[in-house]
């Protein structure tokens, strides 16, 4: 059974600092494109952020380009988010997802909470 | 950049009667490959997402046959051929511009 699990949200202020990481398992995490997307209170899905399957292609949505992260550990199966200078706007819960080979987001995890606020 | 914009239901929706949302395109969405990677997606109250239908009209394992996409060009449609209650939450198209995802903005489905 895929899954995907999701940890380090918590409440920080403006202009903070917050590692997500997301844990993978039952499938081959190496082979998959990975992203994060995130959701704003009561709003839609933005994907703020994608790493190819081994580590060499990045991209950054461009309100966060220059202060998110994205990295991945494929030994231990393992995705991460790295974010600073965070906005009261970065507010939202995130979601680890994984992308199929048809290019759809199959998989998504639970989410974790970031709440920005002072 | 690519919009896409979702229609709109009916609220609250009848149980056992078909619902279509419709997804328009700002631009063609065919890629570079030729194909159309237009997936929907079903987000239940307090859920993550799930994946209903990938590449226009491939609906996944597990996803009841009452669910159907369709579509070319720029103008996309989820299918719902009978509501049940179970239905209910938030569609929302999404399409791989590589090498991110664009959404439409929702259609929320209540009954």
């Amino acid at each position: 059974e895929v899954q995907l699990v999701e940890s380090g949200g918590a409440l920080v202020q403006p202009g903070g600092s917050l590692r997500l990481s997301c844990v993978a398992s039952g499938f081959t995490f190496g082979a998959y494109w990975m992203s994060w997307v995130r959701q704003a209170p009561g709003k839609g899905l933005q994907c703020v952020a994608t790493m190819s399957s081994h580590g060499d292609k990045k991209f950054y949505e461009d309100s966060v380009q220059g202060r998110f992260t994205i990295s991945r550990n494929n030994s231990q199966n393992s995705l991460y988010l790295q974010m600073d200078r965070l906005r009261a706007e970065d507010t939202a819960v995130y979601y680890c997802v994984r992308a199929d080979s048809l290019w759809a987001l199959d998989f998504w995890g639970q989410g974790a909470q970031v709440t920005v606020s002072s | 950049d690519i919009v896409m914009t979702q229609s709109s239901l009916p609220s609250p929706v009848t149980l056992g009667q078909p619902a279509s949302i419709s997804c328009r395109s700002s631009e063609s969405l065919v890629d570079i490959d030729g194909n159309i990677y237009l997936s929907w997606l079903h987000q239940r109250p307090g859920q993550p997402p799930r994946l209903l239908i990938n590449k226009v009209s491939n609906r996944l394992s597990g996803v009841p046959d009452r669910f159907s996409g369709s579509g070319a060009g720029t103008d996309f449609t989820l299918k719902i051929s009978r509501v049940t209650a179970e239905d209910v939450g938030v569609y929302y198209c999404m399409l791989c511009t590589h090498p991110t995802w664009t959404f439409g903005q929702g259609t929320k489905v209540e009954i």
